[in-house]
């Protein structure tokens, strides 16, 4: 079984400052994870994902993860938050495969201007 | 169409009645999956098509929930004798190949919120 836990379901930051959204998994076999953004009124858009390979994992939108094992961790980082990146971020895991895919309960991005 | 397209894009229904949801996924995508999101929460996956074939159901939460895909393209998610439990957003997601989102991303509609009143 996998689990997504988002630590904060709420963050701030002000415009040009670092974005820093938390996401630890659990899972009994290696993970893929994903980063998914959802603005409002809108569906998911993946934002990145890890399944094999390098740690660091540039996606769209200026936005990179890191997927570090040992920390059973995949924190979303931007170097300097935009007006345009105010959405909801959603962390996911599945363990492989077509396997249905396990969401955390998301975090909303605020940017203050 | 250039993406998936879901409808209606609201529905209110009365407790007790039966709703029909409705998937266009992007065309030529074999997989299809479809997902709840509660008020407040992550989506959470109810089932999956690959083709016509609904190879997971696992997810759907009771014998009240059917979905079907008869022609492998268009999904229709059923909810029988709705529940106030049932208000949530649905959303349905397609990918182009048989493996599902690993290897290739899965695209997701706007959803239909559902609220039974």
């Amino acid at each position: 079984a996998q689990s997504v836990t988002q630590l904060g379901s709420h963050v701030s930051v002000s415009e040009g400052a670092l974005v820093l959204l938390r996401c630890n998994y659990s899972s009994s076999v290696p993970p893929y994870l994903f980063w998914y953004v959802q603005y409002p009124n809108q569906g998911l858009q993946l934002l990145l994902k890890y399944t094999t390979g390098a740690t660091l994992v540039k996606g769209i939108n200026g936005f990179e993860a890191e997927f570090k094992k040992s920390e059973t961790s995949f924190h979303l980082t931007k170097p300097s938050a935009h007006m345009s990146d105010a959405a909801e971020y959603f962390c996911a895991v599945t363990p492989g495969g077509y396997q249905k895919v396990t969401f955390g309960t998301g975090t909303k991005l605020q940017v203050i201007p | 169409g250039a993406g998936v397209s879901q409808s209606p894009r609201y529905k209110v229904a009365k407790r007790g009645q039966d709703v029909a949801l409705r998937c266009d996924p992007i065309s030529g995508h074999v997989s299809l999956f479809w997902y709840q999101q509660a008020l407040g929460q992550g989506p959470e996956f109810l089932t999956y098509f690959q083709n016509e074939a609904q190879l997971d159901k696992s997810g759907l939460p009771s014998d009240r929930f059917f979905a079907e895909r008869p022609e492998g393209s268009v999904s229709t998610l059923k909810i029988q004798r709705t529940q106030q439990e049932d208000s949530a957003v649905y959303l349905c997601a397609s990918s182009t190949q048989g493996a599902g989102i690993i290897n290739t991303e899965a695209f997701f509609g706007q959803g239909t919120r559902l609220t039974v009143v």
